[in-house]
């Protein structure tokens, strides 16, 4: 069974530019999450879906951060415009109806230069 | 091989026990996290380590970089402590590796 995979794997872009990170939950998985580690802080939540419905996104940063979930499959999460504190590692996880085990994606190394 | 191997994966508790999770880990790192998830939500930190120890409330962590171990202790535990708690590295290019998870519950 393929795990969560998120593309890109690596992402270096300008301050200002437009940057779609895209994850893929395991198969069958309704609740998706996002999180992200920027450089020398700790791994914050940024929000959950369950199926294409946004169920906490308290974590979002701000308004230059869309995230979305079309027919509740793959999910992408769009920064724009980016800028230098988006740096950082951006993960995604999922899991069944019983949330108690996510499973992580590898990430997706964001740099804004 | 997981490169991150947690025990115990169920630990049930009374409530004011003591209690301990363990970490042990494969891969240099640059940091290691400690993670805790309450059931249908999402996933909170609690710590980043990289050497020593740390403290928050009842919660403290510690890391032995040379044995490659770190553990969680929770003292005077609480129902509330009920949980699943993951430990995480972080190696020196940002790529993470994530243990299964020790899913914790304190009865009254």
């Amino acid at each position: 069974e393929a795990g969560v995979t998120q593309f890109p794997s690596h992402s270096v872009i300008e301050k200002g530019q437009t940057v779609t990170l895209r994850c893929d939950p395991i198969s069958g998985h309704d609740n998706l999450y996002w999180y992200r580690r920027v450089m020398g802080k700790e791994i914050k939540f940024l929000l959950h879906f369950v199926k294409e419905s946004k169920q906490d996104e308290s974590g979002m940063p701000n308004n230059r951060f869309l995230a979305e979930r079309t027919g509740g499959t793959y999910s992408t999460l769009k920064v724009q415009p980016a800028e230098l504190e988006d740096s950082g590692v951006y993960f995604c996880a999922s899991s069944q109806d019983v949330p108690y085990e996510q499973f992580f994606g590898p990430g997706t190394r964001l740099t804004v230069l | 091989k997981n490169e991150v191997e947690q025990s115990p994966q169920n630990l049930t508790a009374q409530e004011g026990e003591f209690i301990t999770i363990n970490c042990s880990y494969s891969v240099g790192i640059s940091a290691l996290h400690w993670l805790q998830q309450h059931p249908g939500g999402g996933i909170v930190s609690l710590f980043m380590l990289s050497s020593g120890k740390k403290k928050h409330g009842r919660l403290i962590a510690t890391i032995n970089i040379q044995e490659k171990h770190s553990s969680l202790h929770i003292t005077a535990s609480h129902p509330r402590d009920s949980a699943v708690y993951i430990c995480a590295v972080e190696n020196t290019g940002n790529q993470f590796y994530f243990g299964t998870g020790t899913s914790l519950t304190v009865i009254p």
